[in-house]
């Protein structure tokens, strides 16, 4: 049972927008930002959005993340085949002192 | 820009010591904006922070594996490493280091990852 709580699959097809959603709670994403990272198939996990909503240098801005209380979401527009991934959320939890996941979400493009 | 690159044993033995160590290149591992990290993911399952490590040895590690993890930097060489003790099946995964750069930023770059199978 992952401490974040993400759906496990979502889907859409090229072109269209997406959302995943994170939540969590006052010790983690009520009180620090979220991350996000996307792990293509067979690869490591790469940054994806950090601090909430921003991306790092090389990431297409289809991809944006937003933060409000204790959830978050990533929005991917303008689908692609090659997003097909698995997306995880993250963040420091304050009560465990350390970095919590969540169960991550299997975006397939149909 | 920073390489990481982990290595050790792909096979362990129940009840005995995971060892892996992470060598960091491209880059400097002494700075105080950022920790080193190990995660761990078992096949088809998610991402599990172990823990990580300051280069000035300051330590934070998951409260679900503390008793058994310790994890230490050699700067001299650019490497850092996790220890896992008393194994069992349930710790077979890849596990993957990564930079830590804390509450705002995350883990970036990670390393590929290795495969650790815990079995006799």
């Amino acid at each position: 049972q992952s401490v974040l709580t993400q759906p496990p699959s979502a889907s859409g097809t090229p072109g269209q927008r997406v959302t995943i959603s994170c939540s969590g709670s006052s010790s983690n994403i009520g009180t620090n930002t979220v991350n996000w990272y996307q792990q293509l198939p067979g690869t490591a996990p790469k940054l994806l959005i950090y601090s909430n909503n921003q991306r790092p240098s090389g990431v297409p801005d289809r991809f944006s993340g937003s933060k409000s209380g204790t959830s978050a979401s990533l929005a991917i527009s303008g689908l692609q085949t090659e997003d097909e991934a698995d997306y995880y959320c993250a963040a420091w939890d304050d009560s465990l002192n350390g970095w919590v996941f969540g169960g991550g979400t299997r975006l397939t493009v149909l | 820009q920073v390489q990481l690159q982990e290595s050790g044993p792909g096979l362990v033995k129940p009840s005995q010591t995971l060892s892996l160590t992470c060598t960091v290149s491209g880059g400097s591992i002494s700075s105080d904006s950022f920790y080193w990290s190990w995660i761990r993911q078992p096949a088809g399952k998610g991402l599990e922070w172990i823990g990580h490590i300051s280069t000035s040895g300051s330590t934070n590690y998951n409260p679900s594996l503390r008793s058994r993890v310790t994890i230490s930097v050699d700067t001299s060489k650019k490497q850092f490493s996790l220890k896992l003790s008393s194994v069992t099946a349930a710790d077979t995964a890849v596990y993957y280091c990564a930079r830590d750069w804390g509450y705002i930023a995350g883990f970036d770059p990670w390393g590929q990852g290795t495969l650790v199978t815990v079995s006799s």
